[in-house]
């Protein structure tokens, strides 16, 4: 079992959607829990980092954390084309140097 | 404000062969650290240096190495190239060690043949 667990999709939405991207995970030390952007042929753009449990929300972006259930989401509001791209979920332990990264989940809003 | 750099964009290689990829961190950053991707999966943690040291290394073999210059920059050298290794190269630079917000460059894709 990997330690972290992401569907890759593909995921196909009409434009203005809101679109629900989930990670699980299995390592209960994970304390920091990261969600990036990749565009094709490009590096991953960090979108969102969470401590712990509990939500944060950025514009059209909300991350959620829920340790008890070893299960992470990203909620993205009113869909847009130019939010086409593979999503990532990236967790870290605390005293680690490493991020652990799910495949990616690949997301096309139609216009 | 310059973002995290990396040199070359593209490169192919034969089995065997040595690579050496590089990497400028973003500026006011010391930490550098390097992940493979192979096509259709997340990055792979292969180590972190900081302070000119390896402080960390993910599951990854001794062919793999690497070091940090005094400007922060760092270099990942390949030794006896397989074709497993061709993959897109990413460098992520971060304040201090162990920070989780890594801000990840272009990459570099390295093709072996």
């Amino acid at each position: 079992q990997k330690e972290v667990e992401q569907d890759p999709g593909p995921l196909s939405v009409p434009e203005g959607a809101i679109v629900s991207l989930n990670c699980t995970y299995s390592n209960s030390a994970f304390q920091y829990f990261m969600w990036y952007r990749q565009y094709s042929r490009k590096g991953p753009e960090l979108l969102m980092y969470t401590y712990s449990s509990g939500n944060k929300e950025d514009g059209r972006f909300t991350a959620q954390v829920d340790k008890s259930s070893k299960y992470i989401s990203l909620f993205i509001r009113d869909s847009q084309p130019s939010d086409s791209a593979t999503y990532l979920c990236a967790m870290k332990e605390a005293g680690s140097y490493q991020l652990t990264f799910g495949k990616g989940t690949k997301l096309s809003v139609i216009p | 404000d310059a973002g995290v750099t990396q040199s070359p964009t593209h490169l192919i290689k034969t089995r065997g062969q040595q690579v050496t990829l590089r990497c400028s961190p973003k500026s006011g950053h010391d930490t550098v650290s390097w992940y493979q991707q192979a096509l259709g999966q997340g990055p792979q943690f292969i180590f972190q240096y900081y302070e000119e040291e390896e402080r960390q290394r993910g599951n990854f073999p001794d062919r793999f190495s690497g070091h940090q210059f005094p400007n922060y920059s760092s270099e990942l050298n390949v030794n006896a190239l397989l074709l497993g290794d061709s993959a897109l190269y990413l460098c992520a630079s971060s304040l201090g060690r162990g920070s989780y917000e890594q801000y990840f460059g272009p990459g570099t894709r390295l093709t072996v043949t």
